[in-house]
C-alpha cells in the first residue's frame, strides 16, 4: 500500500508557464514533506521542504503548498524553464519513524521551449 | 569534493553471484540509507543506519545485507543475485532529523542481473 502517491506519471508544460505537481499521502503521522528533483543518470537532489505546521514554503521559483486536511501537497514552479525538465519525487517522513523517507513514484516534467 | 560516492556505476551479474555495492560519504553524516529505484515504484528503502554499528531493515530488505563499521562507509551486499534485483541503487546520507533537512544522494549504481 503506497503511503505517498503521485498520480500523474508525467506533465508537459510550456516554457514560462506554471508547473503544478501533485502529491497525496495516506499516513496522518507524516509531519515533514520534501520534494526531490532527478535528472537521468544522476542521484536525486533536494529541492524544497515543508513542515506540517506550515501551509506554504517558498524558495525562488519553487513553492510547496500543504493541505493537511486533504492530505495533499503540491509543488508550483513559476515560471517553468526547460532546465526544470526532470523527474520530481515527493517524499514524507514522521518523527516516529526517525529519519526514514517514504517516496512517491515520481512525476516526469517536460518543459517545452 | 564533498558528497556521497557510489561504486561501481554499472554492474552486470549472473544469477546466483554475490557482490558488494560500495557507498562512502565525507560529510560526517550519522544517517545513511540504501534505496532502489524501479519504474513506477519510486524509491524504496532497503536498509538504513543511524550510526556506526547500528543498522535496520527498510521496506524491501530481502536478499540484501548491510554493515556499518565506520561513519563514512555503508556497503550493500547482494548475497545471491536474482533477476528481481535488477534496479538502480542509490545510497544517501544526512544529519539526524532536525527541522529542515535533506538527504544527499550518490549518483547511483545500475545493476543488471541476467
Amino acid at each position: 500500500d503506497q503511503q505517498v502517491k503521485q498520480n500523474s506519471p508525467s506533465l508537459s508544460v510550456q516554457e514560462g508557464r506554471i508547473s503544478i505537481l501533485n502529491c497525496d499521502y495516506t499516513n496522518s503521522m507524516f509531519d515533514y514533506f520534501l520534494w526531490y528533483k532527478k535528472y537521468p543518470a544522476e542521484g536525486p537532489t533536494f529541492l524544497i521542504s515543508i513542515s506540517s505546521i506550515k501551509d506554504k514554503n517558498e524558495d525562488g521559483r519553487f513553492t510547496v503548498f500543504l493541505n493537511k486536511s486533504a492530505k495533499h501537497l503540491s509543488l508550483h514552479i513559476v515560471p517553468s524553464q526547460p532546465g526544470d525538465s526532470a523527474v520530481y519525487f515527493c517524499a514524507a517522513s514522521a518523527l516516529e519513524y526517525g529519519n526514514k523517507l517514504v517516496f512517491g513514484a515520481g512525476t516526469i516534467l517536460r518543459v517545452k521551449s | 569534493n564533498a558528497g556521497v560516492t557510489q561504486t561501481p556505476k554499472f554492474q552486470v551479474l549472473k544469477t546466483g553471484q554475490s557482490m558488494t555495492l560500495q557507498c562512502a560519504q565525507d560529510m560526517n553524516h550519522e544517517y545513511m540509507s540504501w534505496y532502489r529505484q524501479d519504474p513506477g515504484m519510486g524509491l524504496r528503502l532497503i536498509h538504513y543506519s543511524v550510526g556506526a554499528g547500528i543498522t535496520d531493515q527498510g521496506e524491501v530488505p530481502n536478499g540484501y545485507n548491510v554493515s556499518r563499521s565506520t561513519t563514512e562507509d555503508f556497503p550493500l551486499r547482494l548475497l545471491s543475485a536474482a533477476p528481481s534485483q535488477t534496479s538502480v541503487y542509490f545510497c544517501a546520507s544526512s544529519y539526524p532529523r532536525q527541522g529542515s533537512y535533506g538527504y544527499t544522494f550518490g549518483s547511483g549504481t545500475r545493476l543488471t542481473v541476467v
